[in-house]
Protein backbone atom coordinates (compact mmCIF):
# COMPACT_ATOMS: atom_id res chain seq x y z
CA UNK A 1 0.00 0.00 0.00
CA UNK A 2 1.36 3.63 -1.47
CA UNK A 3 1.51 6.12 1.80
CA UNK A 4 -0.35 8.48 -0.23
CA UNK A 5 -2.80 7.26 -2.84
CA UNK A 6 -4.57 10.04 -5.67
CA UNK A 7 -6.34 9.19 -8.55
CA UNK A 8 -4.29 10.38 -11.01
CA UNK A 9 -7.04 11.01 -13.57
CA UNK A 10 -7.45 13.12 -15.56
CA UNK A 11 -10.72 14.34 -13.65
CA UNK A 12 -12.21 16.60 -16.62
CA UNK A 13 -14.70 18.87 -14.92
CA UNK A 14 -16.89 21.71 -17.21
CA UNK A 15 -16.15 25.35 -16.00
CA UNK A 16 -18.74 26.13 -13.33
CA UNK A 17 -18.68 22.82 -11.86
CA UNK A 18 -17.20 21.24 -8.43
CA UNK A 19 -14.35 19.31 -8.86
CA UNK A 20 -13.88 16.92 -5.78
CA UNK A 21 -10.19 15.86 -5.53
CA UNK A 22 -9.60 12.80 -3.12
CA UNK A 23 -6.47 11.41 -0.67
CA UNK A 24 -6.41 9.02 1.50
CA UNK A 25 -2.85 7.87 3.59
CA UNK A 26 -1.93 5.41 5.75
CA UNK A 27 0.12 7.24 8.54
CA UNK A 28 -2.44 7.60 11.72
CA UNK A 29 -0.07 9.71 13.31
CA UNK A 30 -0.21 12.06 10.55
CA UNK A 31 -1.44 15.44 11.97
CA UNK A 32 -1.55 18.14 9.35
CA UNK A 33 -1.85 18.00 5.44
CA UNK A 34 -1.01 20.14 2.57
CA UNK A 35 -2.93 20.42 -0.77
CA UNK A 36 -0.63 21.67 -3.71
CA UNK A 37 -1.35 22.62 -6.86
CA UNK A 38 1.39 22.13 -9.84
CA UNK A 39 1.07 23.70 -12.92
CA UNK A 40 2.94 21.88 -15.86
CA UNK A 41 6.14 22.97 -16.22
CA UNK A 42 6.47 24.96 -13.03
CA UNK A 43 6.69 23.93 -9.04
CA UNK A 44 4.30 23.31 -6.34
CA UNK A 45 2.44 26.21 -4.77
CA UNK A 46 0.51 25.87 -1.49
CA UNK A 47 -3.29 26.52 -1.96
CA UNK A 48 -4.43 24.85 1.48
CA UNK A 49 -3.84 23.04 4.56
CA UNK A 50 -5.90 21.54 7.34
CA UNK A 51 -5.39 20.28 10.63
CA UNK A 52 -8.84 19.23 12.72
CA UNK A 53 -11.60 17.05 11.38
CA UNK A 54 -13.94 18.75 9.15
CA UNK A 55 -13.83 21.57 6.51
CA UNK A 56 -11.89 24.56 6.16
CA UNK A 57 -12.59 26.62 3.00
CA UNK A 58 -10.47 29.60 1.66
CA UNK A 59 -12.88 31.03 -1.14
CA UNK A 60 -13.19 28.76 -4.07
CA UNK A 61 -11.66 25.87 -2.18
CA UNK A 62 -12.50 23.54 0.45
CA UNK A 63 -10.83 21.06 2.24
CA UNK A 64 -12.10 17.98 4.12
CA UNK A 65 -10.59 15.55 6.80
CA UNK A 66 -11.56 13.03 8.93
CA UNK A 67 -8.96 11.33 10.20
CA UNK A 68 -10.67 7.96 10.97
CA UNK A 69 -11.08 7.39 7.67
CA UNK A 70 -7.54 8.76 6.70
CA UNK A 71 -9.46 10.32 4.14
CA UNK A 72 -8.67 14.01 3.17
CA UNK A 73 -10.20 16.06 -0.19
CA UNK A 74 -10.26 19.37 -1.87
CA UNK A 75 -13.15 20.59 -3.57
CA UNK A 76 -13.17 23.78 -5.95
CA UNK A 77 -16.70 24.82 -6.51
CA UNK A 78 -17.21 27.25 -9.42
CA UNK A 79 -14.33 25.49 -11.52
CA UNK A 80 -12.15 27.91 -14.01
CA UNK A 81 -10.05 27.04 -16.66
CA UNK A 82 -7.37 28.54 -14.86
CA UNK A 83 -7.98 25.30 -12.24
CA UNK A 84 -6.27 23.02 -14.51
CA UNK A 85 -2.99 21.90 -12.86
CA UNK A 86 -2.18 18.96 -11.36
CA UNK A 87 -3.04 18.38 -7.18
CA UNK A 88 -1.17 17.18 -4.84
CA UNK A 89 -1.79 15.77 -1.73
CA UNK A 90 1.04 15.82 1.43
CA UNK A 91 0.41 14.43 4.94
CA UNK A 92 3.04 15.50 7.59
CA UNK A 93 4.35 12.07 8.50
CA UNK A 94 4.36 11.86 12.15
CA UNK A 95 7.49 9.56 12.06
CA UNK A 96 9.76 11.20 9.84
CA UNK A 97 8.30 14.94 10.52
CA UNK A 98 8.41 15.41 6.91
CA UNK A 99 5.97 15.76 4.07
CA UNK A 100 4.70 13.13 1.92
CA UNK A 101 3.65 13.64 -1.42
CA UNK A 102 1.09 11.95 -3.58
CA UNK A 103 1.14 11.41 -6.90
CA UNK A 104 -1.28 14.20 -7.77
CA UNK A 105 -4.69 14.31 -9.23
CA UNK A 106 -4.51 16.15 -13.26
CA UNK A 107 -7.80 18.37 -13.28
CA UNK A 108 -8.86 19.36 -16.68
CA UNK A 109 -11.52 22.39 -16.44
CA UNK A 110 -12.99 22.16 -19.90
CA UNK A 111 -15.16 25.70 -21.29
CA UNK B 1 11.21 38.50 -1.03
CA UNK B 2 12.34 36.10 -3.78
CA UNK B 3 11.58 33.33 -1.67
CA UNK B 4 13.47 30.20 -2.74
CA UNK B 5 15.78 30.31 -5.86
CA UNK B 6 17.43 27.64 -7.55
CA UNK B 7 20.21 27.61 -10.40
CA UNK B 8 20.82 26.16 -12.62
CA UNK B 9 17.26 26.57 -14.53
CA UNK B 10 18.83 23.71 -17.36
CA UNK B 11 21.20 21.63 -17.51
CA UNK B 12 22.73 19.14 -20.12
CA UNK B 13 25.17 16.17 -18.54
CA UNK B 14 27.11 13.61 -19.97
CA UNK B 15 27.42 10.42 -18.09
CA UNK B 16 29.74 10.70 -15.80
CA UNK B 17 30.04 14.41 -15.49
CA UNK B 18 29.49 16.46 -12.21
CA UNK B 19 27.44 19.13 -10.90
CA UNK B 20 26.15 21.33 -8.02
CA UNK B 21 22.62 22.46 -8.12
CA UNK B 22 22.41 25.41 -5.90
CA UNK B 23 19.81 26.92 -3.97
CA UNK B 24 18.95 29.69 -1.41
CA UNK B 25 16.13 30.96 0.67
CA UNK B 26 15.28 34.23 2.29
CA UNK B 27 12.80 33.62 4.49
CA UNK B 28 14.63 33.09 6.99
CA UNK B 29 13.86 29.25 7.42
CA UNK B 30 15.48 26.20 9.17
CA UNK B 31 14.70 23.55 6.90
CA UNK B 32 15.40 23.21 3.48
CA UNK B 33 14.88 19.95 1.05
CA UNK B 34 16.15 18.37 -2.12
CA UNK B 35 13.19 16.63 -4.01
CA UNK B 36 12.97 14.85 -7.58
CA UNK B 37 9.99 14.73 -9.78
CA UNK B 38 9.73 12.21 -12.51
CA UNK B 39 6.66 11.64 -14.46
CA UNK B 40 4.30 9.47 -12.70
CA UNK B 41 6.40 9.05 -9.64
CA UNK B 42 5.71 12.59 -7.38
CA UNK B 43 7.69 14.13 -5.46
CA UNK B 44 10.43 12.02 -4.12
CA UNK B 45 12.83 13.48 -1.47
CA UNK B 46 16.57 12.79 -1.72
CA UNK B 47 18.29 15.30 0.98
CA UNK B 48 17.26 17.45 3.63
CA UNK B 49 18.28 19.47 6.37
CA UNK B 50 16.39 20.05 9.07
CA UNK B 51 18.45 23.03 10.49
CA UNK B 52 21.45 24.25 10.07
CA UNK B 53 24.55 21.97 10.27
CA UNK B 54 22.38 18.88 9.78
CA UNK B 55 21.37 17.29 6.75
CA UNK B 56 19.75 13.33 6.81
CA UNK B 57 19.32 11.46 3.90
CA UNK B 58 15.51 10.98 2.18
CA UNK B 59 13.71 8.30 -0.03
CA UNK B 60 16.32 8.19 -2.74
CA UNK B 61 19.72 9.66 -1.81
CA UNK B 62 22.07 7.09 -3.54
CA UNK B 63 24.27 8.98 -5.98
CA UNK B 64 23.99 12.02 -4.12
CA UNK B 65 25.28 14.31 -1.79
CA UNK B 66 24.59 18.06 -0.01
CA UNK B 67 25.91 21.01 1.52
CA UNK B 68 23.94 23.64 3.80
CA UNK B 69 26.25 26.09 3.72
CA UNK B 70 24.94 28.30 5.97
CA UNK B 71 21.18 29.17 7.09
CA UNK B 72 19.98 30.19 3.87
CA UNK B 73 22.22 27.87 1.19
CA UNK B 74 21.78 23.70 0.43
CA UNK B 75 23.39 22.75 -2.25
CA UNK B 76 22.95 19.27 -4.30
CA UNK B 77 25.94 17.82 -5.48
CA UNK B 78 25.65 14.49 -8.99
CA UNK B 79 29.60 13.44 -8.08
CA UNK B 80 28.79 11.38 -11.61
CA UNK B 81 25.71 11.86 -12.88
CA UNK B 82 23.61 8.68 -14.61
CA UNK B 83 20.83 8.92 -17.19
CA UNK B 84 18.89 7.53 -14.28
CA UNK B 85 19.27 11.04 -12.66
CA UNK B 86 17.63 12.65 -15.38
CA UNK B 87 14.86 14.76 -13.74
CA UNK B 88 13.34 18.01 -12.48
CA UNK B 89 14.99 18.49 -9.27
CA UNK B 90 12.74 20.85 -6.66
CA UNK B 91 14.74 22.64 -3.34
CA UNK B 92 11.85 23.60 -1.14
CA UNK B 93 12.66 25.11 2.30
CA UNK B 94 10.15 24.94 5.47
CA UNK B 95 9.83 27.52 8.67
CA UNK B 96 10.80 24.18 11.29
CA UNK B 97 10.48 20.40 10.46
CA UNK B 98 10.42 17.32 12.74
CA UNK B 99 7.50 14.77 14.38
CA UNK B 100 4.33 17.07 15.49
CA UNK B 101 6.21 20.58 14.43
CA UNK B 102 4.01 22.98 12.98
CA UNK B 103 4.80 25.85 10.46
CA UNK B 104 5.95 22.88 8.52
CA UNK B 105 4.63 24.04 5.32
CA UNK B 106 7.27 23.89 2.40
CA UNK B 107 7.70 26.51 -0.13
CA UNK B 108 9.31 25.25 -3.22
CA UNK B 109 12.19 26.84 -5.89
CA UNK B 110 11.54 27.27 -9.65
CA UNK B 111 13.16 23.63 -10.41
CA UNK B 112 16.15 22.99 -12.42
CA UNK B 113 15.68 20.32 -15.34
CA UNK B 114 18.75 18.09 -15.56
CA UNK B 115 19.45 16.06 -18.46
CA UNK B 116 21.93 13.85 -18.43
CA UNK B 117 23.13 11.70 -22.11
Amino acid sequence: QKEVEQNSGPLSVPEGAIASLNCTYSDRGSQSFFWYRQYSGKSPELIMFIYSNGDKEDGRFTAQLNKASQYVSLLIRDSQPSDSATYLCAPHSSNTGKLIFGQGTTLQVKP
Amino acid sequence: NAGVTQTPKFQVLKTGQSMTLQCAQDMNHNSMYWYRQDPGMGLRLIYYSASEGTTDKGEVPNGYNVSRLNKREFSLRLESAAPSQTSVYFCASSRTSGAGSSYNEQFFGPGTRLTVL
